[in-house]
C-alpha cells in the first residue's frame, strides 16, 4: 500500500526566513505533485515533478524530487504572509483503464507571521 | 466554464437521509475522479471514471456510496443512509486523459447532523 508522509504537520514561519517541507513516500511512483489549499478552498496545483533530480521553481517556492530516496522537498525562500496556507504533496500511481490515483500526504499547515 | 464545478457548495442533511453531489468536469475531459477530504487530512481517492464507466471504485468506503456518469460528462456521487462519519468535503477532479494532471473543483462540504 502506497503511503505518503509529510513533515512537519504545522510550520510557524517568520517573514523573511527560509523553510523546508518534506514529503516521503513508500513505494515507487510515476509522478509527484505539490498543491496549495487555502481555508475553505480547493486544491491549487503548484508543481508536477516527473523524474529523479527534477527541480522546479515558482517565485519563492522551489520543489525537488529524489526518486531513489523517495523524497520530495518544498523549499520556501524569504517567507511572506501570502504563503500562509496548507501544502499537500501527492503521489500518483497508474490504475486500471489508464487512470492515475493520487495518494496525498496529511498536509503541512503553514502560518507566516510578521 | 473554464474549470471543474461542483454543486451544491454546501449540503447539510440529517442522519439516514439520501444525498446527491454533482460534478461538472472541464469540457472535453474524459477522466473524472472523486476524492473525500476529512477535516485536517489530505484527500482520499474514492472512484475513477474513464468515459461513462467506473474504471476503479476501490476507494468507495461501503455500498452506501455509488457514483454515475451516464453520458461521460457530468457525474453524480450518491450517498444513501448518510451517517455522521460521512461529513467531509467531497472533491471532484478531471483530466484530459487518465494519466494527465488532474484539475480539482471547489468541493462540496457535506455535513450530516
Amino acid at each position: 500500500e502506497l503511503k505518503v508522509e509529510q513533515n512537519p504537520l504545522f510550520l510557524s514561519m517568520q517573514e523573511g526566513k527560509n523553510y523546508t517541507i518534506y514529503c516521503n513516500y513508500s513505494t515507487t511512483s510515476d509522478r509527484l505533485y505539490w498543491y496549495r489549499q487555502d481555508p475553505g478552498k480547493s486544491l491549487e496545483s503548484l508543481f508536477v515533478l516527473l523524474s529523479n533530480g527534477a527541480v522546479k521553481q515558482e517565485g519563492r517556492l522551489m520543489a525537488s524530487l529524489d526518486t531513489k530516496a523517495r523524497l520530495s522537498t518544498l523549499h520556501i525562500t524569504a517567507a511572506v504572509h501570502d504563503l500562509s496556507a496548507t501544502y499537500f504533496c501527492a503521489v500518483d500511481r497508474a490504475i486500471k483503464a489508464a487512470g492515475n490515483k493520487l495518494t496525498f500526504g496529511g498536509g503541512t499547515r503553514v502560518l507566516v507571521k510578521p | 466554464g473554464a474549470g471543474v464545478s461542483q454543486t451544491p457548495s454546501n449540503k447539510v442533511t440529517e442522519k439516514g437521509k439520501y444525498v446527491e453531489l454533482r460534478c461538472d468536469p472541464i469540457s472535453g475531459h474524459t477522466a473524472l475522479y472523486w476524492y473525500r477530504q476529512s477535516l485536517g487530512q489530505g484527500p482520499e481517492f474514492l472512484i475513477y471514471f474513464q468515459g461513462t464507466g467506473a474504471a476503479d471504485d476501490s476507494g468507495l468506503p461501503n455500498d452506501r456510496f455509488f457514483a454515475v456518469r451516464p453520458e461521460g460528462s457530468v457525474s453524480t456521487l450518491k450517498i444513501q443512509r448518510t451517517e455522521r462519519g460521512d461529513s467531509a468535503v467531497y472533491l471532484c477532479a478531471s483530466s484530459s486523459y487518465g494519466l494527465n494532471e488532474q484539475f480539482f473543483g471547489p468541493g462540496t462540504r457535506l455535513t450530516v447532523l
